[in-house]
């Protein structure tokens, strides 16, 4: 069965320093896979995503991720977290095997980030 | 351009009273769903549309859950009656195809409906 896992629930940081933010997937088709942010008492928004091409994608507000197939993961990266960045953040994937594939959402991951 | 709007924001009602959310998408995008998001999870697909047709409700809880969407624009979701479990975030969202092509989906800000 296909599902998504992000390992941390929470992971505080202070201001200016990395982060990463760990996901792993389980398929045994082609994915696509997305980051989405949600701010509090906001919809979610697209971070980024991997269709197919570079395993490196960047997104929007200086994120990154990187695909790797052979360990099924998608984590996400930020060199330099501001205090803006505190929300939470969910990784999710389809399946492309077929035309009515749909999105699975992992249980996401909440960035506090401290001054 | 106008985004994915819901309304009520909140909606705070007793066990075993009926319930409706609303949804306006994106105008143009024809792919419409509906999630529901429990505290600390992640959003799960209760129904999704292409244009006025139901594709997929499988998740649907189909006892006391209903949806629709007339006209291929804007839809409802339905719960008659609420239970205390039903307490959540019903998030719309919208996409021009399906979001499994890859395509983006764009997120409402959500209705956060009370049981008690």
């Amino acid at each position: 069965a296909q599902s998504v896992t992000q390992l941390d629930s929470q992971v505080p940081v202070f201001e200016e320093a990395p982060v990463e933010l760990r996901c792993n997937y389980s398929s045994s088709v082609s994915v696509y896979l997305f980051w989405y942010v949600q701010y509090p008492n906001q919809g979610l928004q697209l971070l980024l995503k991997y269709l197919s091409g570079s395993t490196l994608v960047k997104g929007i507000n200086g994120f990154e991720a990187e695909f790797n197939k052979s360990q099924t993961s998608f984590h996400l990266r930020k060199p330099s977290v501001h205090i803006s960045d505190t929300a939470e953040y969910f990784c999710a994937v389809s399946f492309s095997y077929s035309s009515a594939s749909k999105i699975i959402f992992g249980s996401g991951t909440r960035l506090s980030i401290r001054p | 351009e106008a985004g994915v709007v819901q309304s009520p924001r909140y909606k705070i009602i007793e066990k075993k009273q009926p319930v409706a959310f609303w949804c306006n998408p994106i105008s143009g995008h024809n792919t419409l769903y509906w999630y529901r998001q429990n505290l600390g999870q992640g959003p799960e697909l209760l129904i999704r549309y292409e244009n006025e047709e139901a594709v997929d409700d499988s998740q649907l809880p189909k006892d006391r859950f209903s949806a629709e969407r007339l006209k291929g624009v804007d839809s409802t979701l339905k719960i008659q009656p609420a239970e205390l479990g039903d307490s959540a975030v019903y998030l719309c969202a919208s996409s021009l195809a399906l979001a499994g092509a890859g395509n983006e989906q764009f997120f409402g800000p959500g209705t956060r409906l009370t049981v008690l």
